[in-house]
């Protein structure tokens, strides 16, 4: 069974940086796709950004708002996937979800639908 | 990248069918067939009920349907029930920098 645990978040000020971690289980980064996505209080979800698996080039995308100031990388000794937040932003607090697809034979779904999830963990940045 | 369109609420009685609708652009829903639904109760992390548009993961009621035409996504869930009541996002593909776009939300009460 894959399983997904984020860790890491809390209360930073403007300015400062966190570092989250999702543990993985059940998969490893030769095949997996892992994606980070947040939800900001009362509103929707959010996606932040996505690496992909070591088989597939390892490639990392990062949405506009946050491209520049998190990072995202894996740890395969660990089998943990960090998302770096430096230059934290108001806006940027939410519940951030480490989250990733699946495949059903050859056909594979790791950027558009995402089967599953970590419990989330909040992030709050305020002064 | 904007969010897709989603009402912010719908409600139905037990063992009716109730409709969500998910508009996006064509940038999105209106060129790709990856449209996702999603259902999360309050204080759980949110469950996949629909991806590719119609096809349900293994263990998904078949009350639950999806359809696009155009650039709008719909979600059906036929004979409502008490355990349905939830929040429903839907999301879609881009292709762009910003590569999914999810909606912000519907909340499903029964009555």
């Amino acid at each position: 069974e894959v399983q997904l645990v984020e860790s890491g978040g809390g209360l930073v000020k403007p300015g400062w940086s966190l570092r989250l971690s999702c543990a993985v289980s059940g998969l490893t980064f030769d095949d997996a796709w892992m994606t980070w996505v947040r939800r900001a209080p009362g509103k929707g979800l959010e996606w932040v950004g996505r690496v992909k698996s070591k088989n597939s080039g390892g490639a990392i995308d990062y949405a506009v708002p946050v491209k520049g100031r998190f990072t995202i990388s894996t740890d395969d000794s660990r089998n943990t996937v960090y998302l770096q937040m430096n230059d934290l932003k108001t806006e940027d607090t939410a519940v951030y979800f480490c989250i990733t697809g699946f495949c059903i034979g050859n056909d594979c779904h790791w950027d558009d639908a995402f089967s599953i999830w970590g419990q989330g963990t909040m992030v709050t940045v305020s002064s | 990248q904007s969010a897709l369109t989603q009402p912010a609420s719908v409600s139905g009685s037990p063992g009716q069918s109730i409709t969500i609708s998910c508009i996006g652009t064509t940038s999105d829903i209106g060129t790709y067939n990856y449209v996702s639904w999603y259902q999360q109760h309050p204080g759980k992390a949110p469950k996949l009920v629909i991806f590719g548009v119609i096809h349900r993961p293994s263990g998904v009621s078949n009350r639950f349907s999806g359809s696009k035409s155009g650039n709008t996504a719909s979600l059906t869930i036929s004979g409502l029930q008490a355990e349905d009541e939830a929040d429903y996002f839907c999301s879609s593909y881009t292709g762009k920098t910003n590569l999914v776009v999810f909606g912000e939300g519907t909340t499903l009460t029964v009555l």
